[in-house]
């Protein structure tokens, strides 16, 4: 069974910690994504990889960066973490470049900043 | 400003009734998908529509894309509690790579 997997389901951390948070998948796919979900907004894209050490940026990246040393893993990182970023962070990963890319997506981190 | 607007945006209704999720834009899309998420887990994928006028059916579930591609519509018949989660509706536009995603449908089938 395809997976990716988040490591951490849920996170408590104050305000100005540095927060990892992990994503693997083994399906050797090239593409991993992250996203931000926020009821009543959809899903929002903060950055997304099309191969190893690469990445660009999404539609809110400000305040996160990200790292893809390894294909299967990209890390989404929030250097100092503000109450803004309480949210659930959804990583995913899909195969190729095509207009109907499926994207498989982790269970999710949900993230608590106080 | 979202490109991608689904309505209604919460439905609760009970089990065995009909309903209808829409999805709708004024941009054209080269495919859009439908995903549905439980509590506690990511979305997965239901569906991918790419020819305007598709209709794809899945057990009780009919999805419709719009002739001109601009809007998507879900229909599940004699819904069930299994039925349950939050239905999002994802586009693609031939300019852009990236999915544009609609805010989502919180359905709720009560027994």
């Amino acid at each position: 069974d395809v997976k990716v997997t988040q490591s951490s389901r849920y996170l408590v951390k104050r305000t100005g910690e540095k927060v990892f948070l992990e994503c693997v998948q083994d399906m050797d796919h090239e593409n991993m994504f992250w996203y931000r979900q926020d009821p009543g907004l959809g899903l929002r894209l903060i950055y997304f990889s099309y191969d190893v050490k690469m990445k660009e940026k999404g539609d809110i990246p400000e305040g996160y960066s990200v790292s893809r040393e390894k294909k299967e893993r990209f890390s989404l990182i929030l250097e100092s973490a503000s109450t803004n970023q309480t949210s659930m962070y959804l990583c995913a990963s899909s195969f190729g470049y095509s207009g109907a890319n499926v994207l498989t997506f982790g269970a999710g981190s949900r993230l608590t900043v106080l | 400003t979202q490109l991608l607007e689904q309505s209604p945006q919460f439905l609760s209704i009970q089990e065995g009734e009909n309903l209808t999720v829409y999805c709708n834009s004024s941009s054209v899309f080269s495919s859009l998908q439908w995903y549905r998420q439980e509590p506690g887990e990511g979305p997965v994928l239901l569906v991918t529509v790419v020819t305007g006028g598709e209709v794809k059916k899945l057990k009780r579930l009919t999805f419709q894309f719009g002739d001109a591609r601009k809007d998507s519509s879900l229909h599940i018949t004699a819904a069930q509690p299994g039925d349950t989660g939050l239905y999002l509706c994802a586009g693609r536009m031939d300019s852009n790579y990236q999915l544009i995603w609609g805010a989502g449908t919180k359905l709720i089938i009560k027994p």
